[in-house]
């Protein structure tokens, strides 16, 4: 079965502090993988997308990390400020047997920033 | 950059109401467009994927004669909650993508839809 499993489902870190947010999933036949901000009663706010032949993606103080192989994403926050708290969600875009894709999510991190 | 808007985004109505909500992408041609359902504090789960002209793909336990799906064209699809009951209180997302299953996907703001 394809799933994906983001550990942890809450975090709380002091402003300024650099944190990592982890992905994992289940089969390793992905098409591209992404990472989103969802706030509180609101829609999806695309941060990366990395496509399955690449290693890693940047955008500003955010970095994300694929490892196909060991099923693993990370995305990197530096210098976090209380404006990045909100729900990150991590989804695998799977192969399908018979072609075309999933798009399966994770239950998301909770990351509250305090000043 | 691709925009999917999405409307409306919030509907209150009584129970047994059939409630429409519309999907379009702005500024791309969406060959597969796809709906998802997401309750407080849990994750976004796939209901249901359409292509253009072709009957939606629905995921397993949900009731394609309840939700019915149409994608009449590239731009537009609709999603539409027949005779909505409190429990199909929920936060309604659809996205939409170009053709090839590499592209990402790009979502709307979503719908809030509640159930007197």
């Amino acid at each position: 079965k394809q799933e994906v499993t983001q550990i942890p489902a809450a975090l709380s870190v002091p402003e300024g502090e650099n944190l990592v947010l982890n992905c994992s999933f289940t089969d390793s036949a992905i098409y591209n993988l992404q990472w989103f901000r969802q706030d509180p009663g609101k829609g999806l706010t695309s941060l990366l997308l990395i496509q399955s032949s690449q290693r890693e993606q940047t955008s500003g103080r955010l970095n994300a990390s694929l490892d196909k192989s060991s099923g693993r994403s990370t995305l990197y926050i530096a210098a976090s400020q209380p404006g990045d708290s909100a729900t990150y969600l991590c989804a695998v875009s799977f192969r399908l047997t018979g072609g075309g894709n999933k798009l399966t999510f994770g239950t998301g991190t909770q990351l509250k920033v305090e000043l | 950059g691709a925009v999917v808007s999405q409307h409306p985004s919030w509907v209150i109505c009584k129970s047994g109401t059939s409630v429409k909500i519309e999907c379009r992408s702005l500024d791309f041609q969406a060959t597969t467009m796809f709906w998802y359902r997401q309750f407080p504090k849990q994750s976004l789960m796939l209901m249901a994927t359409s292509n253009e002209g072709s009957k939606a793909t629905y995921e397993q336990g949900v009731e394609k004669d309840k939700f019915l799906i149409n994608h009449a064209s590239l731009t537009l699809s609709t999603l539409t909650v027949t005779s909505a009951h409190p429990e199909d209180s929920s936060f309604y997302i659809c996205s939409a993508r170009l053709d090839r299953a590499n592209q990402p996907q790009h979502f709307g703001d979503g719908t809030r839809l509640s159930i007197l």
